[in-house]
């Protein structure tokens, strides 16, 4: 147990729905990620909240919106999304500044 | 682009033997350094972190650091089984808060 809760664990769905991932952290962290993880790939950093300000890759596309109502939950609005959105998403945070990051188990989504 | 880079192996020991992971990096500035274990199917975790040049001990585990090189390795003593996963180097840029980047990892198989 990291102190970082992910749910869902296992996402199924198809390219018309909308769906949310859901994150929460107990560790009184002030920056939380999400990441993407794709077979043999580096994991891929989409959004950072930071003292809830918002830092994104400009490569992610706007079918993905990230949430962070407070420095303890993140939320991932998926819409419209494509069959090679199709990967391992993961929730981390840190203490802030280039610090070690501390994972939840992650959502691996399908997306038919 | 500020990269990092690792041998994606698989990388073969016998059990009991050492075992020696690398990643180089780009960004000479870089000031924290990383190693996570990932089984198959689960998240990341941490293992060690290293900030200066030298090595760090934490049990079976020591990272190196050559800052000159730019250069971080892990050595694993007495490898087991259990071992066996991929092996992420993560390395904090100069400049970028917030912003780890990963390499795609090296994965490490212990054969009894």
């Amino acid at each position: 147990e990291t102190g970082v809760t992910q749910t869902p664990r296992h996402l199924v769905m198809g390219m018309t729905n909308k769906k949310s991932l859901k994150c929460e952290q107990h560790l009184g962290h002030n920056a939380m990620y999400w990441y993407k993880q794709s077979a043999k790939k580096p994991l891929e950093l989409m959004f950072v909240y930071s003292l809830e300000e918002r830092v994104e890759n400009n490569s992610v596309p706007s079918r993905f919106s990230p949430e962070c109502p407070n420095s303890s939950h993140l939320f991932l609005h998926l819409h419209t999304l494509q069959p090679e959105d199709s990967a391992l998403y993961l929730c981390a945070s840190s203490r802030g500044g280039n610090e070690k990051l501390f994972f939840g188990s992650g959502t691996q989504l399908s997306v038919l | 682009q500020k990269e990092v880079e690792q041998n994606s192996g698989p990388l073969s020991v016998p059990e009991g033997a050492i075992a020696s992971l690398n990643c180089t990096y780009s960004d000479r500035g870089s000031q924290s350094f990383f190693w996570y274990r990932q089984y198959s199917g689960k998240s990341p975790e941490l293992i060690m972190s290293i900030y200066s040049n030298g090595d760090k001990e934490d049990g079976r585990f020591t990272a190196q650091l050559n800052k000159a090189s730019q250069y971080v390795s892990l050595l694993i003593r007495d490898s087991q089984p259990s071992d066996s996963a991929t092996y992420l180097c993560a390395v904090g840029p100069s400049g970028g808060y917030n912003k780890l980047i990963f390499g795609a990892g090296t994965r490490l198989a212990v054969h009894p």
